[in-house]
């Protein structure tokens, strides 16, 4: 069973800092690019970063870039992403999510993670 | 930037169909896919490359887009339909979300 479990959140300060991990299992990790995508309470979806396979190719949405960064360890088969100058409307809970690809370089997310709730208060 | 736009809220009775749009500029020259989330869970696909089903979604889920319109049609709409639906595309190799909208079966 394809299974990716995330953790890492909790209560930050603005401006203070979070590294959130997602934990894959069921499939071969380093075959498949993944994402974050988040959802502020009562919110939307939105995604923030995605990496390639091997970590070497990554985007960011324009919300996050330059404080967020993502990262993989295929050995490990874990996700991760470095959130820095923590906003308070970075509030939401963050899934990582596997990213399926058709032949046509199109792209979906399946299956995603329960995520992890990051609070930045101060 | 790219935005996609999707109702707020489709209301629906027990048995009809339902369909929910996602609008965006020259839409049907990307792939969209579809999501289902109910309160308190993670997201689920429904369909993806425009009209696919995955494994486990049953057939009732349907899907198409062309020019600047997809549409997700849900037929014989059932109460464990209720939920919210979200659109996905990729434009300038950023996921796009729509705004979500809410399916109420009454």
């Amino acid at each position: 069973e394809v299974q990716l479990v995330e953790s890492g959140g909790g209560v930050a300060r603005p401006g203070g800092s979070l590294r959130l991990s997602c934990a894959a299992s069921g499939f071969t990790f380093d075959d498949y690019g993944m994402s974050w995508v988040r959802q502020a309470p009562g919110k939307g979806l939105e995604w923030v970063s995605g990496i390639n396979w091997n970590g070497g190719s990554g985007g960011y949405a324009d919300s996050v870039k330059g404080r967020f960064t993502i990262s993989r360890d295929n050995a490990k088969k874990s996700l991760y992403l470095q959130m820095n100058s923590l906003r308070v409307e970075d509030t939401a809970l963050y899934h990582c999510a596997r990213e399926m690809a058709g032949l046509t370089g199109d792209r979906w997310f399946d299956p995603w993670g329960q995520g992890t709730l990051v609070i930045v208060s101060s | 930037s790219y935005e996609l736009t999707q109702p707020p809220s489709v209301s629906v009775s027990p048995g009809q169909t339902a369909s929910i749009t996602c609008s965006g500029d020259k839409l049907g020259d990307k792939y969209v896919c579809w999501y289902q989330q109910k309160p308190g869970q993670s997201p689920v696909l429904v369909i993806y490359q425009d009209n696919k089903r995955p494994s486990g979604i049953p057939e009732r889920f349907s899907g198409s887009n062309s020019g600047n319109t997809a549409t997700l049609t849900i037929s014989g709409t059932q109460a464990m339909d209720e939920a919210d639906y979200y659109c996905l595309t990729w434009d300038s190799s950023s996921a796009l979300f729509g705004g979500g909208t809410k399916l109420t079966v009454l």
